[in-house]
This record gives C-alpha cells, structure tokens and sequence, in this order.
C-alpha cells in the first residue's frame, strides 16, 4: 500500500483561475477527508465522504468550492474563481469507519494564488 | 473554529533536554490523537488515547489523557535533532471529524 496520494504537490495559480486536487486514499478505507492548514495553524476541516456519500461540509467550505468521490474511491476538491485567501496546503486523509484509528494524511498540496 | 489550545506554540530547545506540550480544550473528548507533520509533509499519526487517566509510552514520547478527557500532554526525554517538527493534537468524540490544536513548533537544537 503506498498509503494517500495527492496530486499536484504544487499548484501556483493566478486570482480567478480554477483549480482542482486530486486524492487517492488508501483502498480499504472508507472515510476521506479533505482539511486546510494555512501557516503555523493546525489542519481545518472542510468535508468528508463515506464512501462516495458527502456526509459533512464545514462552513469554510463556500460556494467557490466543491468535491466529489466518485465511486468512493479517489476524490476531487475544486476551487472555483480561486482568491488570494485560498492560499493553503490542502491535505487530505483517509481512515476505516472507525475514526479512533487515526487519519493517514496525504503530502498535500500547496496552493499559492498570486 | 479551533477548540483545542496548545502551548508552547514555538519550542527551541537544546539536544538531550526534556519539555513537555501542553494541550487544552473546554470540551470533552471521547478520543484524543497526537501528530507530527514536518515541514512540506502531512501529519504522521503518534498515539491515540481513549481512555481519562490514560498513558501511552513510545519509546522517549509519554502521552497522557486527562481525566476529564478535556486536556493532553505530550512530554519528550532526552530530545534528539529528529524530534524537530510541529505537535498537533486533534480531539474526536461519536462525529466525524477530529479538531486539530493549533500546533506547537519544536526544535531541538544539536
């Protein structure tokens, strides 16, 4: 198992682009995640999936952003009319439904916006 | 919003001294992890705890639960260069998601 995957790593973008992060989470897991940490602060939660079901959005989560889990495999998070406050390293986890086991976290991905 | 409040946010400290993370919060918690993510990286899961009063040991890494399952201590001996990282708690309780703490920054000089 190569554990959770993201890509990109990098995503430079221009204010008002569209962008979109892809995950692959570890194949017996059935939650995904999707948390924001900007620098020096801990991970914020934006979403999760059981299985393809969205069963959760933060209040972070606007309008401008969205994910899919298609097929409760990998997930897309996508960040319409991106703004410099998006700036962020974007992470994502999976975990079995039993959330005591821990999360495993991607690399994530680190969103600049200029 | 973040619930959990650690302390010290930044922590420099000499190779072999002992500190201790701080990691406080007004709710209660059914579970309480501890991560550490180096820089570029994500969290790498340490301990989880269940358990008011409970203490897990990781080679030179002590964790304990408090008894009312609202506050964790992470406490490191004999700090080594490799301990350099940022400690996130994060609390969970029946939900869905965990509460990450605001980090506490540590670097263990050689």
């Amino acid at each position: 198992d190569t554990g959770v995957s993201q890509n990109p790593r990098h995503k430079i973008t221009k204010r008002g682009q569209n962008v979109t992060f892809r995950c692959d989470p570890i194949s017996e897991h059935n939650r995904l995640y999707w948390y924001r940490q900007t620098l020096g602060q801990g991970p914020e939660f934006l979403t999760y999936f059981q299985n393809e079901a969205q069963l959760e959005k933060s209040r972070l989560l606007s309008d401008r952003f969205s994910a899919e889990r298609p097929k409760g495999s990998f997930s897309t998070l996508e960040i319409q009319r991106t703004e410099q406050g998006d700036s962020a390293m974007y992470l994502c986890a999976s975990s079995l439904t039993q959330g005591a086991s821990g999360y495993t976290f991607g690399s994530g991905t680190r969103l600049t916006v200029v | 919003t973040q619930l959990l409040e650690q302390s010290p946010q930044f922590l420099s400290i000499q190779e072999g001294e002992n500190l201790t993370v701080y990691c406080n919060s007004s709710s209660v918690f059914s579970s309480l992890q501890w991560y550490r993510q180096e820089p570029g990286e994500g969290p790498v899961l340490l301990v989880t705890v269940v358990t008011g009063g409970e203490v897990k040991k990781l080679k030179r890494l002590t964790f304990q639960f408090g008894d009312a399952r609202k506050d964790s201590s992470l406490h490191i001996t004999a700090a080594q260069p490799g301990d350099t990282g940022l400690y996130l708690c994060a609390g969970g309780n029946t939900g869905n998601q965990f509460y990450f703490g605001t980090g506490t920054s540590l670097t263990v000089i050689p």
